[in-house]
Protein backbone atom coordinates (compact mmCIF):
# COMPACT_ATOMS: atom_id res chain seq x y z
CA UNK A 1 0.00 0.00 0.00
CA UNK A 2 0.61 3.50 -0.60
CA UNK A 3 1.64 5.28 2.79
CA UNK A 4 0.97 9.53 2.67
CA UNK A 5 4.21 11.36 4.97
CA UNK A 6 3.37 14.70 6.28
CA UNK A 7 6.08 17.24 7.44
CA UNK A 8 6.02 18.91 9.95
CA UNK A 9 4.02 17.18 12.27
CA UNK A 10 3.14 20.42 13.84
CA UNK A 11 4.41 24.39 13.46
CA UNK A 12 4.21 27.56 15.37
CA UNK A 13 3.85 30.51 12.95
CA UNK A 14 2.82 34.22 13.63
CA UNK A 15 -0.41 35.82 12.04
CA UNK A 16 0.73 36.97 8.65
CA UNK A 17 3.47 34.27 8.16
CA UNK A 18 3.71 32.27 4.96
CA UNK A 19 3.60 28.91 5.85
CA UNK A 20 3.82 25.44 4.20
CA UNK A 21 3.07 21.95 4.83
CA UNK A 22 4.71 19.06 2.62
CA UNK A 23 3.19 15.51 2.09
CA UNK A 24 4.90 13.08 0.12
CA UNK A 25 3.46 9.77 -1.53
CA UNK A 26 5.69 6.32 -1.25
CA UNK A 27 4.46 5.92 -4.93
CA UNK A 28 3.22 8.62 -7.44
CA UNK A 29 -0.25 9.08 -7.35
CA UNK A 30 -0.66 11.52 -10.30
CA UNK A 31 -2.71 14.71 -8.74
CA UNK A 32 -5.08 12.49 -7.09
CA UNK A 33 -4.31 14.69 -3.62
CA UNK A 34 -6.94 16.62 -1.44
CA UNK A 35 -5.89 18.03 1.45
CA UNK A 36 -8.81 18.96 4.24
CA UNK A 37 -8.65 20.97 7.54
CA UNK A 38 -9.71 20.11 11.06
CA UNK A 39 -10.75 22.92 13.53
CA UNK A 40 -10.03 21.56 17.32
CA UNK A 41 -13.53 19.43 18.12
CA UNK A 42 -14.73 20.00 14.70
CA UNK A 43 -14.94 17.48 11.72
CA UNK A 44 -12.62 17.81 8.99
CA UNK A 45 -13.24 20.05 5.65
CA UNK A 46 -12.66 19.42 2.15
CA UNK A 47 -9.91 22.25 1.56
CA UNK A 48 -8.33 21.16 -1.90
CA UNK A 49 -8.68 18.34 -4.52
CA UNK A 50 -6.49 17.32 -7.44
CA UNK A 51 -3.61 18.72 -5.82
CA UNK A 52 -4.32 22.32 -6.59
CA UNK A 53 -7.67 23.08 -6.99
CA UNK A 54 -9.49 25.10 -4.38
CA UNK A 55 -12.75 23.74 -3.23
CA UNK A 56 -15.58 26.69 -3.41
CA UNK A 57 -16.05 28.46 -0.11
CA UNK A 58 -12.29 28.32 0.94
CA UNK A 59 -10.23 31.45 0.93
CA UNK A 60 -7.42 32.29 -1.63
CA UNK A 61 -4.88 32.15 0.99
CA UNK A 62 -4.86 28.27 0.85
CA UNK A 63 -3.22 26.78 -1.97
CA UNK A 64 -2.12 23.64 -2.73
CA UNK A 65 1.27 22.08 -5.94
CA UNK A 66 2.35 19.13 -6.79
CA UNK A 67 2.16 15.84 -8.70
CA UNK A 68 3.45 12.37 -8.48
CA UNK A 69 5.14 11.82 -4.71
CA UNK A 70 5.49 15.59 -3.77
CA UNK A 71 2.61 17.58 -2.59
CA UNK A 72 2.73 20.95 -0.69
CA UNK A 73 -0.33 23.21 0.94
CA UNK A 74 0.69 26.54 1.26
CA UNK A 75 -1.14 29.70 3.54
CA UNK A 76 0.13 32.84 2.16
CA UNK A 77 -0.87 34.80 5.19
CA UNK A 78 -1.74 32.75 8.42
CA UNK A 79 -4.69 33.80 9.74
CA UNK A 80 -5.93 33.13 13.45
CA UNK A 81 -8.92 31.34 12.19
CA UNK A 82 -6.60 28.92 10.15
CA UNK A 83 -5.12 26.92 13.57
CA UNK A 84 -6.09 23.50 12.92
CA UNK A 85 -4.73 19.97 11.38
CA UNK A 86 -4.45 19.33 8.66
CA UNK A 87 -4.65 16.22 6.51
CA UNK A 88 -3.54 15.26 2.77
CA UNK A 89 -5.23 12.46 1.34
CA UNK A 90 -4.37 9.91 -1.48
CA UNK A 91 -7.64 9.40 -3.43
CA UNK A 92 -6.39 7.19 -6.93
CA UNK A 93 -6.76 3.71 -5.39
CA UNK A 94 -7.64 1.42 -2.23
CA UNK A 95 -6.77 2.14 0.27
CA UNK A 96 -7.99 5.91 0.56
CA UNK A 97 -4.72 7.03 2.87
CA UNK A 98 -4.43 9.41 4.79
CA UNK A 99 -1.43 11.71 5.82
CA UNK A 100 -1.00 11.58 9.22
CA UNK A 101 -1.77 15.71 10.21
CA UNK A 102 0.08 18.42 10.51
CA UNK A 103 -1.13 20.63 13.49
CA UNK A 104 -1.03 24.60 12.92
CA UNK A 105 -0.84 27.03 15.68
CA UNK A 106 -0.22 30.85 15.94
CA UNK A 107 2.80 32.39 17.98
CA UNK B 1 -27.42 21.80 2.11
CA UNK B 2 -26.27 18.80 2.38
CA UNK B 3 -26.33 16.63 6.18
CA UNK B 4 -24.85 13.91 7.66
CA UNK B 5 -26.07 12.53 11.14
CA UNK B 6 -24.32 9.90 12.65
CA UNK B 7 -25.59 7.88 15.91
CA UNK B 8 -25.22 4.78 17.48
CA UNK B 9 -22.01 5.18 19.33
CA UNK B 10 -21.16 3.91 22.72
CA UNK B 11 -19.16 2.03 24.99
CA UNK B 12 -18.81 -1.54 24.80
CA UNK B 13 -16.90 -4.34 26.29
CA UNK B 14 -13.72 -5.62 24.23
CA UNK B 15 -15.55 -8.62 22.05
CA UNK B 16 -18.84 -6.58 21.81
CA UNK B 17 -20.91 -5.69 18.57
CA UNK B 18 -22.21 -2.31 17.78
CA UNK B 19 -23.48 -0.80 14.63
CA UNK B 20 -23.88 2.70 13.46
CA UNK B 21 -25.74 4.49 11.19
CA UNK B 22 -25.67 8.35 9.05
CA UNK B 23 -28.61 9.25 8.26
CA UNK B 24 -28.38 11.60 5.21
CA UNK B 25 -30.00 14.56 3.42
CA UNK B 26 -29.79 17.47 1.15
CA UNK B 27 -28.92 15.35 -1.60
CA UNK B 28 -29.48 12.57 -3.77
CA UNK B 29 -27.90 9.82 -1.01
CA UNK B 30 -28.71 7.00 -3.48
CA UNK B 31 -26.56 8.56 -6.33
CA UNK B 32 -23.65 8.58 -4.31
CA UNK B 33 -20.73 6.50 -2.97
CA UNK B 34 -20.18 6.91 1.08
CA UNK B 35 -17.46 6.29 3.35
CA UNK B 36 -17.08 5.31 6.73
CA UNK B 37 -13.22 7.58 8.35
CA UNK B 38 -12.34 7.20 12.06
CA UNK B 39 -10.25 9.01 14.11
CA UNK B 40 -9.00 7.70 17.27
CA UNK B 41 -8.77 10.38 20.54
CA UNK B 42 -5.69 12.44 19.78
CA UNK B 43 -4.72 10.77 16.55
CA UNK B 44 -5.04 11.46 12.91
CA UNK B 45 -8.07 10.06 10.09
CA UNK B 46 -8.44 6.70 9.23
CA UNK B 47 -10.31 5.04 6.39
CA UNK B 48 -12.82 2.45 7.36
CA UNK B 49 -14.79 1.84 4.32
CA UNK B 50 -16.58 2.57 1.21
CA UNK B 51 -19.49 1.12 -0.54
CA UNK B 52 -20.80 1.97 -3.48
CA UNK B 53 -24.25 3.99 -5.07
CA UNK B 54 -26.10 0.95 -5.19
CA UNK B 55 -24.42 -1.36 -2.67
CA UNK B 56 -22.61 -3.75 -4.99
CA UNK B 57 -19.04 -2.14 -4.32
CA UNK B 58 -17.95 -2.45 -0.70
CA UNK B 59 -14.43 -1.55 0.45
CA UNK B 60 -12.41 -2.23 3.35
CA UNK B 61 -9.08 -1.38 5.49
CA UNK B 62 -7.06 -4.16 6.51
CA UNK B 63 -7.45 -3.52 10.16
CA UNK B 64 -11.28 -4.42 10.25
CA UNK B 65 -11.45 -6.45 7.84
CA UNK B 66 -13.51 -9.32 8.72
CA UNK B 67 -15.50 -7.35 11.43
CA UNK B 68 -16.94 -4.54 10.09
CA UNK B 69 -19.57 -4.51 7.28
CA UNK B 70 -20.82 -1.61 5.75
CA UNK B 71 -24.27 -1.16 3.93
CA UNK B 72 -27.06 1.36 3.00
CA UNK B 73 -30.52 1.66 3.03
CA UNK B 74 -31.24 3.91 -0.20
CA UNK B 75 -35.12 3.68 0.76
CA UNK B 76 -34.47 5.36 3.93
CA UNK B 77 -31.12 7.45 3.16
CA UNK B 78 -28.90 5.78 5.55
CA UNK B 79 -25.49 4.40 6.20
CA UNK B 80 -24.67 1.97 8.46
CA UNK B 81 -21.48 0.13 9.57
CA UNK B 82 -21.81 -3.04 11.34
CA UNK B 83 -18.90 -3.74 13.55
CA UNK B 84 -17.97 -6.82 15.48
CA UNK B 85 -15.37 -8.11 17.50
CA UNK B 86 -14.46 -4.42 18.87
CA UNK B 87 -11.34 -4.30 20.55
CA UNK B 88 -9.68 -1.45 22.15
CA UNK B 89 -8.12 -0.26 19.28
CA UNK B 90 -11.48 0.67 17.83
CA UNK B 91 -11.84 3.31 19.89
CA UNK B 92 -12.35 6.84 18.22
CA UNK B 93 -15.13 8.65 16.56
CA UNK B 94 -16.16 7.29 13.37
CA UNK B 95 -17.30 9.97 10.50
CA UNK B 96 -19.83 9.26 7.76
CA UNK B 97 -18.41 11.22 4.73
CA UNK B 98 -19.87 12.03 0.75
CA UNK B 99 -18.07 11.17 -2.04
CA UNK B 100 -17.26 14.10 -4.10
CA UNK B 101 -19.24 13.30 -7.30
CA UNK B 102 -22.13 11.09 -7.83
CA UNK B 103 -20.14 10.45 -11.76
CA UNK B 104 -18.89 6.89 -11.19
CA UNK B 105 -16.54 7.27 -14.20
CA UNK B 106 -14.87 10.25 -12.62
CA UNK B 107 -12.02 8.41 -11.02
CA UNK B 108 -10.96 8.30 -7.26
CA UNK B 109 -12.93 8.94 -3.91
CA UNK B 110 -12.20 12.32 -1.60
CA UNK B 111 -14.93 13.11 0.80
CA UNK B 112 -16.60 17.04 0.43
CA UNK B 113 -18.75 16.87 3.39
CA UNK B 114 -18.62 15.02 6.51
CA UNK B 115 -21.17 14.41 9.68
CA UNK B 116 -20.22 15.36 13.14
CA UNK B 117 -18.97 12.02 14.15
CA UNK B 118 -20.53 9.73 16.74
CA UNK B 119 -17.78 8.29 19.47
CA UNK B 120 -17.43 4.41 19.97
CA UNK B 121 -15.40 3.41 23.06
CA UNK B 122 -14.49 -0.23 23.62
CA UNK B 123 -12.94 -0.72 27.26
CA UNK B 124 -13.62 -3.15 29.92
Amino acid sequence: DIQMTQSPSSLSASAGDRVTITCRASQGISNYLAWYQQKPGKSPTLLIYAASTLQSGVPSRFSGSGSGTDFTLTISSLQPEDVATYFCQKYDTVPWTFGQGTKVEIK
Amino acid sequence: EVQLLESGGDFVQPGGSLRLSCAASGFTFSSYAMTWVRQAPGKGLEWVSSISDNGGSRYYADSVKGRFTISRDNSKNTLYLQMNSLGAEDTAIYYCAKRFSNVVVLPGNYFDSWGQGTLVTVSS
